[in-house]
Order: C-alpha cells, then structure tokens, then sequence
C-alpha cells in the first residue's frame, strides 16, 4: 500500500538559509499535517491542511509557511533557519471524511542547521 | 485532541516476555491510537480503539480501553528485540486535528 512519501529524507543548511520540505500524502486522503521533533522531544504539531486549506495552526514560527497545492502534496516553507530548528520534520495524512482521525506518517525529513 | 499521558516512562524486558504500557487521560473521547518510534524514524499507526469498544487485537498487540477510568493499556506479548521503541498512546475527541502526543513510554526488549 502507498505511503507517505517526505522529500528530501536529510537535509543541512546554513544558518539564515531557508529550506523546502516536501510531502506526498497517501492518495485520497484529504489532509495533511506537520509534526516537529527535537531531539529527545515528542513530536509537536505544526500547522494543518483540510482539502487545501489551513485547518489548524500550532506552534509554528513566522518565519515557516505551509501550503498545499491542488494534487493534494504539501510543501512547509522556512526561512531564516535558526540552529534550533534542526529536527525531524514529519507529515501526516489522513482522510477525515472516514470520520476518524489516524494519521498516517512519513518517514521524516531530518534538518541539521550549522 | 488532548495530550495522553503513558506509564511507565520506561520499560526494560527480555526477549520473549510482555510488555504492558499504561495511558490515562482526562476528557471524554472519541478514540484512542497507539504508535510507535524507533529511534530516531518515523512514527508508526499501531492500533485504534474507539470509545464503544474494550478491546481490540493486532498480532501480539493487545489494546483495551476502559473509558469509566479513563484508561488504555498496550500489551506487547511474547516480545522481541525489534519491539524496542518509544510507544505513544494519542487520545481522539470529538473534533478532528491535530494529534498531541506525550512523552510516551521507552521499550527496551533485551535479547
């Protein structure tokens, strides 16, 4: 069965840079959800999209923005990366219309900032 | 959804044993899902239970709610090393969203 598909798996930026993280949700599933985890920490959520549009908002810097475009991929934008944002990035779908909330997860994007 | 909180914070056994983990939360809810990490990958959808049902099987998993205590357990049986990970436990309400995730129990399955 396909899964969530996250691209790139690594990546390592400079700081004040900015990055772009990719991710492909299952087919049909109608929303996607970013998760970051420090190291050592539980993932905490970051922001959300329902068919395209932001459903919910976490702790998310300014200085990231989120979209998802119209084949359903998502793509979390950051800029002016900061060492403290070096972390495991992940994405999640699901398709609510199921009426439950499982979240299915990618394998990651691990950001390193020096 | 409201954050579950799981006990004990780590479990260490032998290979071939169980391993029982423990979450408790505080409202009312909808369902209730288990995952797994190992370390340092991605969070693996294990299990869910919805609030109508007392348990619920998936190959040496066993989850049972218990919804007048507020209460889940995750039974892992006949343990192997592979097992060990980082266990949570992500409570479901009425509304859909974002899954808070707690601190989690830390499964060490010697072999």
């Amino acid at each position: 069965a396909a899964g969530v598909i996250q691209s790139p798996r690594h990546l390592i930026k400079e700081k004040r840079e900015t990055a772009t993280l990719k991710c492909y949700p299952i087919p049909r599933h109608d929303t996607v959800y970013w998760y970051q985890q420090g190291p050592g920490q539980d993932p905490q959520f970051l922001i959300s999209f329902y068919e395209k549009m932001q459903s919910d908002k976490g702790s998310i810097p300014d200085r990231f923005s989120a979209q998802q475009f119209s084949d359903y991929h998502s793509e979390l934008n950051m800029s002016s990366l900061e060492l403290g944002d070096s972390a495991l990035y992940f994405c999640a779908s699901s398709l609510l219309r199921g009426g439950v909330n499982e979240q299915f997860f990618g394998p990651g994007t691990r950001l390193t900032v020096l | 959804s409201q954050q579950g909180e799981e006990d004990p914070q780590a479990l260490s056994i032998q290979e071939g044993e169980n391993a029982t983990m423990n979450c408790s939360y505080k409202t009312s809810i909808n369902n209730l899902q288990w995952y797994r990490q190992n370390s340092g990958r991605g969070l693996v959808h294990l299990i869910l239970i919805r609030s109508n049902e007392r348990e619920k099987h998936s190959g040496r998993l066993r989850v049972t709610l218990d919804t007048s205590k507020k209460s889940s357990s995750l039974l892992i049986t006949a343990s192997r090393a592979a097992d060990t990970a980082s266990y949570f436990c992500v409570v479901g309400g009425t509304s859909y969203g974002k899954l808070t995730f707690g601190q989690g129990t830390i499964l060490t399955v010697h072999p």
